[in-house]
């Protein structure tokens, strides 16, 4: 079973839309860790964002917010007014305090701006 | 501060062959991930080290593949003999402090592997 499902393979908006990324995880684990990355064209990951799960705050860093709901594990991703530059694909990741030794990506959401 | 360097950014090889991916992570992280990239199964933990110990390997496809950390600033990735179905972008990162898999990486650059 997949832990970390973003169910959007690809998505397109149009510049300065808003648009929102989804994350779908699995534990059983009562302490685990949310990312999100960036992985531009250039192929490198870039860490966006962490959270605890005993964290459930949204989070706003510019035109980035996170919504962290455990009722039904989600922690979904939202760009306000998007950009060209925004193009990316974005990967939703989880790790597991006590039950694993893993850390799981999802499959990632290609995310293209058209100007 | 330079990040996490790896080498070569890009390897053809053939069939059959020895490939060694090298990285080195950013000085004080205490953790190194090794991770391959592909289109059909996406971002996979190969193996991850601990202070230059391998603490779990059990992501690493099969006994062709193995890696060593010898040093605190250096960490090889060895596929022999390399098969096509190799072909993928391995990245390695790296991460501080004690609480390893749920502290934020920082990610190499990648290799791209091609087999031929």
């Amino acid at each position: 079973a997949q832990k970390v499902t973003q169910a959007q393979t690809e998505i397109s908006v149009v510049e300065k839309e808003d648009v929102t990324l989804d994350c779908v995880y699995e534990t059983r684990d009562t302490t685990y860790y949310l990312f999100w990355y960036k992985q531009p064209p250039s192929g490198e990951l870039v860490f966006l964002i962490r959270r605890n799960s005993f964290d459930e705050q949204n989070e706003i860093s510019g035109r980035y917010s996170w919504n962290f709901q455990k009722s039904t594990s989600s922690f979904n991703f939202t760009i306000t007014a998007s950009q060209v530059v925004d193009s990316a694909v974005y990967f939703c990741a989880l790790s597991e305090k006590f039950t694993g030794n893993q850390f799981y990506f999802g499959t990632g959401t290609s995310l293209t701006v058209i100007p | 501060d330079a990040g996490v360097i790896q080498s070569p950014r890009h390897e053809v090889t053939e069939m059959g062959q020895e490939v060694t991916l090298r990285c080195k992570p950013i000085s004080g992280h205490d953790y190194l991930f090794w991770y391959r990239q592909t289109m059909m199964r996406g971002l996979e933990l190969l193996i991850y080290f601990n202070n230059n110990v391998p603490i779990d390997d059990s992501g690493m496809p099969e006994d062709r593949f193995s890696a060593k950390m010898p040093n605190a600033s250096f960490s090889t990735l060895k596929i022999q003999p390399s098969e096509p179905r190799d072909s993928a972008v391995y990245f390695c990162a790296s991460s501080p402090g004690v609480a390893g898999l749920l502290n934020e990486q920082f990610f190499g650059p990648g290799t791209r592997l091609t087999v031929l």
